[in-house]
C-alpha cells in the first residue's frame, strides 16, 4: 500500500540552529504534500501546503519565513525549521495524497518529534 | 476556512458500554470525513470514513453517521475494550487538506 516515510524519527538540536525534516512518498508521486504540528495533548494543526515546483501556502499565523518548505521533486517535501526556539518543540508529521488510489486517499508520515534545547 | 469542533475532550466508559464521539464542520464544500485514532507519539490512523454521498457507514464495532444538513458527524463505537483506550479525531477533508477536530481522550475502564 501506499506509504509515506519521514526522517528522522526524532531530533534535538540547540536554540538558534535550523532543522530539515523530510517526507517522502515511497511507492507513489505528490503534487501535494501538507504539513502539521502537533503539540502535546492537542490536535493536529495544518501549517501548510506544499506545491511541487511551486511556492508553499502557508495557514493563517504560521511564518513562512521561520517554517521553510521545499517540494523540490514529486516524491520529496521538506520542512526547515530556522532559527529553532524551544517553543517550537512539537511533534510535525506531514501528510501526501495518493490520486492513484481508488479513492484518492491521504497518508499520513510516522512524524518527527523535534526537541529545542 | 474549515472549522471542526469535537465533542466531548474526554470519555470514560465500562468495557463493553458504547461510546459516541460528535463532530461539527463549518465549510459544506467538504466531502469527505475521516476519523483517525492515534497512540502517544505515532502517526493517526484510520479508522474509518464516509463521505458526502452517504448517511450512514458501519465496519464491525464501529460505526459513523453524517448529517450533510445539520453539518454534523459522529463516531460510535460498541463493545468497548481496553485497547479502544486512544485519543481520537475527527476531521474535515476538502481537497486533500484534512482539518482535525480537536480530540477526544476515550478512556476504558476494564
Amino acid at each position: 500500500g501506499a506509504v509515506v516515510s519521514q526522517h528522522p524519527s526524532w531530533v534535538i538540536c540547540k536554540s538558534g540552529t535550523s532543522v530539515k525534516i523530510e517526507c517522502r512518498s515511497l511507492d507513489f508521486q505528490a503534487t501535494t504534500m501538507f504539513w502539521y504540528r502537533q503539540f502535546p495533548k492537542q490536535s493536529l494543526m495544518l501549517m501548510a501546503t506544499s506545491n511541487e515546483g511551486s511556492k508553499a501556502t502557508y495557514e493563517q499565523g504560521v511564518e513562512k519565513d521561520k517554517f521553510l518548505i521545499n517540494h523540490a521533486s514529486l516524491t520529496l517535501s521538506t520542512l526547515t525549521v530556522t532559527s529553532a526556539h524551544p517553543e517550537d518543540s512539537s511533534f510535525y508529521i506531514c501528510s501526501a495524497p495518493d490520486s492513484t488510489v481508488g479513492l484518492k486517499k491521504v497518508f499520513f508520515g510516522q512524524g518527527t518529534r523535534l526537541t529545542v534545547v | 476556512g474549515e472549522n471542526v469542533e469535537q465533542h466531548p475532550s474526554t470519555l470514560s466508559v465500562q468495557e463493553g458500554d458504547s461510546a459516541v464521539i460528535k463532530c461539527t464542520y463549518s465549510d459544506s464544500a467538504s466531502n469527505y470525513f475521516p476519523w483517525y485514532k492515534q497512540e502517544l507519539g505515532k502517526r493517526p490512523q484510520l479508522i474509518i470514513d464516509i463521505r458526502s454521498n452517504v448517511g450512514e457507514k458501519k465496519d464491525q464495532r464501529i460505526a459513523v453517521t453524517l448529517n450533510k444538513t445539520a453539518k454534523h458527524f459522529s463516531l460510535h463505537i460498541t463493545e468497548t475494550q481496553p485497547e479502544d483506550s486512544a485519543v481520537y479525531f475527527c476531521a474535515a477533508e476538502e481537497g486533500f487538506k484534512t482539518i482535525f477536530g480537536a480530540g477526544t481522550r476515550l478512556f476504558v475502564k476494564a
